[in-house]
């Protein structure tokens, strides 16, 4: 199974920062890479497709990088809404398999 | 409006067994694989289980392997995930999530879960 380490597990920001958070996949996947956000209490929200991909509906401050093993999810100035949980997750093979998720909290 | 809403989650004993549903609607429900993922209290996602647009092809978390069955009725536009030999561990809410397209593996529509709770 491929192992997805995200970091940091969790980051305090204030609004308006910008935010970076990295996946690390334990063999290559390509550019087979999606971000999620989930708030507290809800499904998560597909946010980033292909590594890179900005899904539709979704600001443009969210953006995704990276190929292979090494990736990573920015967010050029942090919203009061961007507050939640985010989750990699690889798209190559199964079983899919999740990072362990960075909580974005309030500085 | 594309939306999935899942039902059938409740308290059980240990080794007993429930029935998962999920309706879709707003989408061609026969074009998508569909896939189950779940989430222990306060854990991260955990995929348990994808099956193809026929039905007819189908994987499974090894966590889950043997006690799990994931179905799919196209004519009804509804999921379904038979949960055995439940323990503890299985504790979670459990949502039902589409692929964003035929081939992908990202999930673009997530329903809004059903808790299972294991209980002795």
């Amino acid at each position: 199974d491929i192992q997805m380490t995200q970091s940091p597990s969790s980051v305090s920001a204030s609004v308006g920062d910008r935010v970076t958070i990295t996946c690390r996949a334990s063999q290559g996947i390509s550019s087979s890479l999606a971000w999620y956000q989930q708030k507290s209490g809800k499904a998560p929200k597909l946010l980033i497709y292909a590594a890179s991909s900005l899904q539709s509906g979704v600001p443009s401050r969210f953006s995704g990088s990276g190929s292979g093993t090494d990736f990573t999810l920015t967010i050029s100035s942090l919203q009061p809404e961007d507050f939640a949980t985010y989750y990699c997750q690889q798209a190559n093979s199964f079983p899919l398999t999740f990072g362990g998720g960075t909580k974005v909290e309030i500085k | 409006e594309v939306q999935l809403l899942e039902s059938g989650g409740g308290l059980v004993q240990p080794g007993g067994s429930l029935r998962l549903s999920c309706a879709a609607s707003g989408f061609t429900f026969s074009s998508y694989a569909m896939n189950w993922v779940r989430q222990a209290p306060g854990k991260g996602l955990e995929w348990v289980s994808v099956i193809s647009e026929s039905g007819g092809v189908t994987a499974y978390a090894d966590s889950v392997k043997g006690r799990f069955a994931i179905s799919r009725d196209n004519s009804k536009n509804t999921l379904y995930l038979q949960i055995s030999s439940l323990s503890a561990g299985d504790t979670a809410i459990y949502y039902c999530a589409k692929v964003r397209l035929r081939g992908d593996r990202a999930c673009d529509i997530w329903g809004q879960g059903t808790m299972v709770t294991v209980y002795s």
